[in-house]
């Protein structure tokens, strides 16, 4: 059965800290994808990042990088200098169906708090 | 571009009531997908509407319900509203493929059953 885990429920760090959040993810398909969303305290879910199954290069967007590893079926994200603005719940998110479907299982969410 | 709309933005209902919510995708965009998040179980996927059908459809009882227009705007349904349907329903609408299960989320109805 898929299932996404985000062991980490909670996390707070001190501004200009580096932070990584964990996901770990099961699935019986061998083309699925990733994702990360952000959901600040509007609501909204904002999209980061998605990633394919056959792609497993690490990506780096400014401050934001993703880890992706299939042999320990893990996609973490980490923030490098964390801002205040950082502050939000993140959720890791797996689409499988080869990507047709717009169903998304997505994990529990880690709360992350930057304090200045 | 205008993002994913939904309305209402919030909503109070008492047990035994019935509500519709609506979301308008981004222009564009013909596939609408709901989510259910609640702090028990999180985000929690409804169904999902491409071209005015329904593809797919979560673990959810009979009781929700959802269509999509000819003008892709979509609106789900929950009739005979239990306490446990306090929650925020997030709509998220994407692209036909290849960028098809790239969602982009609206803001969310939060919903409250007294």
């Amino acid at each position: 059965a898929q299932k996404v885990t985000q062991a980490q429920t909670e996390i707070s760090v001190v501004e200009k800290e580096d932070v990584t959040l964990d996901c770990v993810y099961e699935t019986r398909d061998t083309t699925y994808y990733l994702f990360w969303y952000k959901q600040p305290p509007s609501g909204e879910l904002v999209f980061l990042i998605r990633r394919n199954s056959f792609d497993e290069q690490n990506e780096i967007s400014g401050r934001y990088s993703w880890n992706f590893q299939k042999s320990t079926s893990s996609f973490n994200f980490t923030i490098t200098a964390s801002q205040v603005v950082d502050s939000a719940v993140y959720f890791c998110a797996l689409s499988e169906a080869g990507g047709n479907t717009g169903k998304l299982i997505f994990g529990q969410g880690t709360t992350l708090q930057v304090k200045p | 571009k205008a993002g994913v709309t939904q309305t209402p933005r919030y909503l109070i209902k008492t047990r035994g009531q019935q509500v519709t919510l609506s979301c308008s995708p981004i222009s564009g965009h013909r596939s609408v997908s709901w989510y259910q998040q609640t702090p028990g179980q999180g985000l929690q996927f409804l169904f999902e509407y491409f071209s005015e059908t329904q593809r797919n459809k979560g673990n959810f009882p009979g009781r929700f319900s959802g269509r999509q227009f000819s003008n892709s705007r979509s609106e789900m349904n929950v009739s005979t509203l239990e306490l446990g349907d306090s929650a925020l329903y997030l709509c998220a609408s994407s692209l036909v493929p290849p960028t098809y299960n790239e969602q982009f989320f609206g803001p969310g109805t939060r919903l409250t059953v007294l």
